[in-house]
């Protein structure tokens, strides 16, 4: 069954640093999301995009953070200058069709520590 | 900001034992109800995506009923097994957001 992947599985970044984190999403999917939890916290929506270009992003998805789908493959979320508080597990999804009432697939997810 | 609760926060049963949980979220705007499915380590798995109210589905030993005028819904897991260990999570899609938001999940734990 095709899935949703992610890289890396853990990426560890000083405060301060850019960090990248890359998902492919399933291949005829249309619509890419990125979500993120922070420990002990909700999963927290922070964008979706749709025809290249963002849909929806939430109050967190401030300045710092951009999102681009490359080459048609990739879909990456980029944290420009990092915080402590960026410290958090970083989910990929995507949908296949317009219908919101269609599941999302979610990859296994980026674990990203902030020192 | 949209509030979707779910309880019990964790829940402990034997193998066998047949067991609900809630997923309480906003009555205005709505447009449907997801279940997700999270075990450790791995990436959440859809269950179900319910969009009318009164809506039923089943999915093997797990069900799942929507109420979306009162704004519940409940997943049932009948003849729990420990396979069945994982967190369950809800996550509401409305109209007017157009974003899920999530709840924070009911950890459940089938002990063999």
């Amino acid at each position: 069954e095709p899935e949703v992947t992610q890289t890396p599985s853990h990426q560890v970044t000083q405060m301060g640093q850019e960090v990248i984190l890359r998902c492919v999403p399933i291949s005829n999917h249309l619509y890419f999301y990125w979500y993120r939890q922070i420990l002990g916290q909700k999963v927290e929506f922070l964008v979706s995009f749709y025809n290249n270009e963002i849909s929806e992003k939430s109050e967190i998805f401030d300045d710092q953070f951009s999102v681009e789908r490359p080459d048609g493959s990739n879909f990456t979320l980029k944290i420009r200058s990092t915080k402590l508080e960026d410290s958090a597990m970083y989910f990929c999804a995507s949908r296949g069709d317009i219908y919101s009432n269609q599941p999302q697939h979610f990859g296994d997810g980026t674990r990203l520590s902030i020192l | 900001i949209l509030n979707v609760e779910q309880s019990p926060q964790s829940l402990h049963v034997q193998e066998g034992d047949s067991t609900n949980f809630t997923c309480s979220f906003p009555s205005s705007n709505f447009y449907a109800l997801h279940w997700y499915r999270w075990e450790t380590a791995k990436s959440p798995e859809a269950l179900f995506v319910m969009t009318l109210n009164g809506d039923e589905k089943k999915k093997g030993r797990i069900s799942a009923t929507l109420n979306t005028k009162e704004g519940y819904s409940y997943l049932y897991i009948k003849g729990s097994q420990p396979e069945d260990s994982a967190t369950y999570l809800c996550a509401f899609y409305s109209g007017s957001a157009r974003q899920l938001t999530f709840g924070s999940g009911t950890q459940l734990t089938v002990l063999p």
